[in-house]
């Protein structure tokens, strides 16, 4: 069953700190994967995807994601945490050859401390 | 201008009773949907409408109906509320098959 796992269902880092949240997928055809960020008591926003372009895939507040294929993970990084970064994260997939089915991972909530 | 917009907010209810949510966006995309994120903050989606025909249906329990009038409004109209039907319903709607979903902010239905 095609599915998506965030490793790690609480991070805490440092401000200032690598941030680097996992997810892995699975799949036997290419996926089209996504980062989503939902800030507290508000809706999901985007922060980056990735289409099958550029492995690399930066996105809006400084965050980026690597799509490795042997690995079948896309986990998301920023090099330093903000305090604004602290929020809910969810990794999600849509298989391609059906219709826009977006799968979510169970989700990660970043906490930043001083 | 909000691109997708719910309503209400908030929805605090009865055991038994019947309820409507409404969803509305502006974006003029073709296809919409309807997410349920439960206490435990995971998202599973229920339905997906396209140019009003629906094309995505989870299993969802038959209390739940969806209704499309045209391509911009997707309402969720829930009969014989239960407890467990307490959770936060986002909208969303997007313009093709890869395209991304651009989100509500979300309706908190409670249960009582």
């Amino acid at each position: 069953a095609q599915s998506v796992t965030q490793l790690g269902s609480h991070v805490s880092v440092s401000e200032g700190a690598l941030v680097l949240l996992r997810c892995n997928y699975s799949s036997s055809v290419p996926p089209y994967l996504f980062w989503y960020v939902q800030y507290p008591n508000q809706g999901l926003q985007l922060l980056l995807k990735y289409t099958s372009a550029a492995t690399l895939v930066k996105g809006i507040n400084g965050f980026e994601a690597e799509f490795k294929k042997s690995e079948t993970s896309f986990h998301l990084t920023k090099p330093s945490a903000h305090m604004s970064d602290a929020a809910e994260y969810f990794c999600a997939v849509i298989w391609s050859g059906g219709y826009n089915k977006l799968i979510f991972g169970a989700g990660t909530r970043l906490a930043v401390h001083p | 201008d909000t691109a997708v917009s719910q309503t209400p907010k908030y929805l605090v209810t009865q055991m038994g009773n019947d309820k409507s949510i409404k969803c509305e966006q502006n974006l003029g995309h073709d296809t919409m949907y309807w997410y349920k994120q439960d206490s435990k903050k995971f998202l599973k989606i229920m339905f997906s409408y396209n140019n009003k025909e629906l094309i995505i249906n989870e299993t969802v329990p038959n209390r739940f109906s969806p209704k499309s009038p045209d391509k911009a409004h997707l309402n969720l109209h829930i009969n014989s509320l239960e407890l467990g039907d307490s959770a936060v319903y986002f909208c969303a709607s997007s313009e093709h098959i890869t395209g991304e979903l651009f989100f509500g902010e979300g309706s908190r239905l409670t249960v009582l």
